[in-house]
This record gives C-alpha cells, structure tokens and sequence, in this order.
C-alpha cells in the first residue's frame, strides 16, 4: 500500500467547467476526508465519510460541490459550474479505523486546481 | 468553535541550531487532540507529532518536542539540531468535538546551511 493517492495531481478547468478529482485511501481506513487549502492558508474542512455514508459537510461546502464515496473505497468530489474563487489545493486524508483522528491522518499529496 | 492561531508566518534557524514555533488554540472542550504537521514544498503534510490534553508530559518524537501549556492554550514545537530536510510550512492542528481538524495558517520555516 503506497498511502493515499489523489488524481490528477493538477487540473486547470477554464470558469463554468465542471471537474472531478479521485482519492484513494489507504485500504484498511474507513474515513476519508477532504480539505482545501488556498495560498498561505492552512488546509480547511469539507467533508468526511465513515465507511459510504458522508457524516458531516461543511458549511464551505456549496451546494455546486458534492462527494462521493460509493463501497466505502475511493471518494469523487466533483464542483460543478467552476469559479475562479475554486482555485485552490483540494487535500484527501484517511484514518484507521476505532482511533478516527486522534491519532492523526494520513494525507494524500493534493490536487490543485487553477480556475481560468 | 474551535480556533487555531500560528502567529508567526515566517521563521529562519541556523542549521544545527535550535528552533520553536507557537500556536495557541482555543477550544471549550476539555478532551481533545493536538498536532503538528510539516508540509514541505509540493509534497504531502505528514503528522510531526501529537499531543493529547489529558497528558501532562509534554510529547517528544527524536528531534522534535513540544511545550505544551493547557492553560494558557499554548502548543510550541521545538526543533532541535535543525537540519536542511526540515525546511518546510509547519501548521498547528487541534481536534476536539467531532472528526474533523482544525489548523492555524502556518509557519513557514527556512533552515540556513
């Protein structure tokens, strides 16, 4: 197992521009978290899975911007309509199950996006 | 709410030499989590070290330690004998309520040779 894994690595989408970015967890981890993180920002919450079910979304979350995690394996976020305000390094992160994130996460290497 | 603040944006250590970053928090929980993560440049964040707030001694991992004061809400990393590898953003993360974390904006450190 090579950790978690996020795909692409960059996107650029020109405004209006639908896109969809892919996280692989570590196998064994039944949560799956996304954040995004602007420049000189540290990274801020979205939204987290136990397992298939979403349990929370944030408020950051519009309604334009939606996940998936079908099987409890990989996750889709998808953000429909793109706006230049969407530019920014889209994290993914998993943990083990029975410790959640007491004992940290385990994050991927990002997908960033440029909206034009 | 939960707040996270790093209030120093940029600092620079001599290699070899000692460094400490601050991060205060702000939490009505009384059973939560803290953590430091490094990012270096276009790679992933990995966890530097944890703290849980029930534990008064202070966590260390080789290099790495913290001085942690619950009640002043004060979570300082100190880095010794620092090395070139260590140059990276530095960000203070609480957990509290829920599963989620929350982070400060970050430190950004550089290492001198």
């Amino acid at each position: 197992d090579t950790g978690v894994s996020q795909d692409p690595r960059h996107k650029i989408t020109k405004r209006g521009q639908n896109v969809t970015f892919r996280c692989d967890p570590i196998s064994e981890h039944n949560r799956l978290y996304w954040y995004r993180q602007t420049l000189g920002q540290g990274p801020e919450f979205l939204t987290y899975f136990q397992n298939e079910a979403q349990l929370e979304k944030s408020r950051l979350l519009s309604d334009r911007f939606s996940a998936e995690r079908p099987k409890g394996s990989f996750s889709t976020l998808e953000i429909q309509r793109t706006e230049q305000g969407d530019s920014a390094m889209y994290l993914c992160a998993s943990s083990s199950p029975g410790t959640g994130t007491n004992y940290g996460y385990t994050f991927g290497s990002g997908t960033r996006l440029t909206v034009v | 709410a939960q707040t996270v603040t790093q209030s120093q944006p940029e600092m620079s250590v001599q290699e070899a030499e000692t460094v400490t970053l601050s991060c205060t928090y702000d939490t009505s929980e009384s059973d939560y989590y803290l953590f430091w993560y490094k990012q270096p440049p276009s790679r992933q964040m990995i966890l530097v070290i944890r703290q849980e707030a029930y534990k008064q001694q202070n966590a260390t991992e080789n290099r790495f330690s913290v001085n942690f004061q619950k009640a002043a809400k004060s979570f300082s990393l100190k880095i010794s004998d620092s090395q070139l590898g260590d140059a990276a953003m530095y960000f203070c993360a609480l957990k509290s309520s829920g599963d989620k974390l929350t982070f400060g904006t970050g430190t950004r450190l550089a290492v001198r040779p």
